[in-house]
């Protein structure tokens, strides 16, 4: 099993629709837990944190479920711009050793 | 001002030939890293170092040799390289702070290398 799993994608949606985004992980002892975007042909940049409580950073709602190893990704209202590859993270020990899912892609359509 | 720089942007090479990719970073991060993305975008840690010293190494062939001259840097020497060293390299930065945790990492602008 891998470390880290991710939706297969690619999600194609049109604009203003809401998407989620789902993850596991296999490592019970991880202790961080990101979502990063990756534009084509870019790098990837850090979209949020996700708190054990759940977090909201606009028209994005990150959740974790510790005992389900589960992360998830919601967004809301869908722009245009949010078409990237969206990469669940995890930090797998103390060592800051963050581990990437595979991503999924996700194409916002007019 | 860029945070985490890599040189050079695009590395085109004939197979078995030695190559090296520069990383810097001015942020005053702890740690550095060395991230693989193939064809498939599988974004794969390769080595990490914190303040000069290897902490990671995930398996890579020792034809891969990271350097860190010191902790604003980390460059990457490939020797005898293959067609499966094609794909584009990330350098990364964060601290190293084993007792916290959401420390992002910030990424340089990638090294796409094509091996032919």
């Amino acid at each position: 099993r891998k470390e880290v799993e991710q939706d297969p994608g690619p999600f194609n949606v049109p604009e203003g629709a809401t998407v989620a985004f789902n993850c596991t992980y296999s490592n019970s002892a991880s202790q961080s837990f990101f979502w990063y975007r990756q534009d084509c042909r870019k790098e990837p940049k850090l979209l949020m944190s996700v708190y054990s409580s759940g977090n909201e950073d606009g028209r994005f709602t990150a959740q974790l479920n510790r005992a389900s190893q589960y992360i998830s990704l919601l967004i809301r209202d869908s722009k245009l711009s949010d078409s990237a590859t969206y990469l669940c993270v995890v930090n797998r020990d103390s060592y800051d050793k963050v581990i990437f899912g595979p991503g999924t892609s996700l194409s916002v359509i007019p | 001002d860029t945070a985490v720089s890599q040189t050079p942007k695009y590395l085109v090479t004939q197979m078995g030939n030695d190559k090296s990719i520069k990383c810097e970073q001015n942020l005053g991060h702890d740690t550095m890293y060395w991230y693989k993305q193939d064809s498939k975008k599988f974004l794969k840690i390769m080595f990490s170092y914190n303040n000069k010293e290897l902490i990671i190494n995930e398996t890579v062939p020792n034809r891969f040799s990271p350097k860190s001259p010191d902790k604003a840097h980390l460059n990457l020497h490939i020797n005898s390289l293959e067609l499966g060293d094609s794909a584009v390299y990330f350098c990364a930065s964060s601290h190293l702070v084993p007792t916290t945790t959401n420390e992002k990492l910030f990424f340089g602008s990638g090294t796409q290398l094509s091996v032919l």
